[in-house]
């Protein structure tokens, strides 16, 4: 069955640090894509990067990576040099060929930046 | 600007009052999605839509109604509102159907139903 885990409710980081968020997932799928979201206070759902179930190397976008490791079956999304902006909800989120290729989220982890 | 737009953005209404929450996109996407959250709940797909009059249900899609008859559009119908509707609304669309292909959202519809 699918599903996403994310066990870590709540973190803190301070500014300029980096700071990993954990996610694992199952599905009996081949092909999958797992992704993360951000969720600011003020609601909207932001997408931040992407990773396939077939790509060798971890994405990265801008400050933002994704530690991809398929036989353990994690997700986890690297924040580098965090800023007070990066305070919000963040959602890992996966998408295989089952359930009309709906999107499935995690509980979420709220991210706090102290200055 | 490629975009999810959804109207109204907030709403308060009362029981039974029949509504509609819009959804559009300028992507020329052929899948587009509803998903409502709930605290404790997480996101759950209330209904997606494959292409132009292909629609389908997902997880949680009582008391609710879509429609596709263009591909830009995909409203949420509500014909008879309850307060357990009450939550915050996405509206979601990919390129395409496909398990690799991402979901963009729009900024949300925060609905009360009194």
């Amino acid at each position: 069955a699918q599903k996403i885990t994310q066990t870590q409710p709540g973190m803190f980081v301070q500014e300029k640090e980096a700071v990993t968020l954990d996610c694992t997932y199952d599905t009996s799928d081949q092909s999958y894509g797992l992704f993360w979201y951000k969720q600011p206070s003020s609601g909207e759902m932001i997408f931040l990067i992407y990773q396939g179930s077939y790509d060798e190397q971890n994405a990265t976008e801008g400050r933002y990576s994704l530690n991809f490791q398929k036989a353990r079956k994690s997700a986890n999304l690297v924040i580098s040099a965090s800023q007070l902006g990066d305070s919000a909800m963040y959602f890992c989120a996966m998408r295989d060929n089952t359930g009309g290729f709906k999107t499935i989220f995690g509980a979420g982890t709220r991210l706090f930046v102290k200055a | 600007e490629a975009q999810v737009t959804q109207n109204p953005r907030y709403l308060i209404t009362v029981t039974g009052k029949k509504l509609t929450v819009t959804c559009s996109q300028n992507m020329n996407h052929e899948y587009m999605s509803w998903y409502r959250q709930d605290p404790g709940l997480g996101l759950r797909q209330i209904y997606y839509s494959m292409n132009v009059e292909v629609t389908d249900k997902g997880d949680v899609p009582e008391g609710y109604k879509v429609s596709r008859k263009e591909k830009r559009n995909f409203p949420l119908i509500l014909e008879s509102p309850s307060p357990n509707q009450t939550s915050l609304y996405f509206c979601a669309s990919s390129l395409i159907a496909s398990s690799t292909d991402t979901q963009y959202f729009g900024p949300g519809t925060r609905l009360t139903v009194l």
